[in-house]
């Protein structure tokens, strides 16, 4: 079946704009992770659903960055008026259950300008 | 908390030849160990994982590791690389089930003909 899909592969915005980025999990996977990779080091753990509910979000860096999974399905991860230093690769992650293996997505890759 | 360092951030090796990929992690708990890889423009992609059942994990495309908790290692093995082995390596740490993985930094690989 399909794997974990990320939209897009690609974001280029300015300083100071919103962006919004989406992950489709594995149909049936009820736990979604996003992740986030600055150049150079190892994925950054954001924030992690259970079904429709952030059951924890303490990787998030601060109050620009937002994320919602409003049916249990999709996710979007929401960043207000970004800055330079949040340029890097979003990954976002699905598993059939908390705990289970996660299946990564290719990843969004962000450049703030 | 939990963590891991990767010893190596780049590994050249040439076909044919063994690869080793060093990983020292610390944690609070049992771990839970894993490698991912990483091929550009690809997702994560899990290798193999260590549970606490034995020691000496198999896993995919002929990759192994061997935890050694006296060491606190979990170095990755395969015999003979390939070609298509050259991508980023990723050792992972998280408390046993728990859902928030620790990344390393990675280690790119490097396959010579």
């Amino acid at each position: 079946g399909a794997g974990v899909s990320q939209t897009p592969s690609n974001k280029v915005t300015e300083k100071g704009k919103y962006v919004e980025l989406r992950c489709d999990p594995i149909s049936g996977h009820t736990a979604l992770y996003w992740y986030r990779q600055s150049l150079g080091q190892g994925p950054e753990f954001l924030i992690y659903f259970q079904g429709t509910g952030a059951a924890d979000d303490s990787g998030l860096p601060n109050d620009r960055f937002f994320a919602v999974r409003p049916e249990g399905s999709v996710s979007t991860l929401k960043i207000q008026r970004t800055e330079r230093g949040d340029s890097a690769v979003y990954l976002c992650a699905s598993s059939r259950m908390t705990g289970n293996e996660q299946f990564f997505g290719p990843g969004t890759r962000l450049t703030v300008l | 908390a939990q963590s891991v360092t990767q010893l190596d951030s780049h590994v050249s090796v040439s076909e044919g030849t063994p690869v080793l990929l060093r990983c020292n992690y610390s944690s609070s708990y049992s771990p839970s160990l894993f490698w991912y890889v990483q091929h550009p423009n690809k997702g994560l992609q899990l290798l193999l994982k260590y549970t606490s059942a034995a020691t000496l994990v198999k896993g995919i495309n002929g990759f192994e590791a061997e935890f050694k908790k006296s060491e606190t290692s979990f170095h990755l093995t395969k015999p003979s690389a390939h070609m298509s082995d050259a991508a980023e390596y990723f050792c992972v740490v998280s408390a046993h089930n728990d859902y928030k993985l620790s990344f390393g930094a990675g280690t790119t690989v490097t396959v010579r003909a």
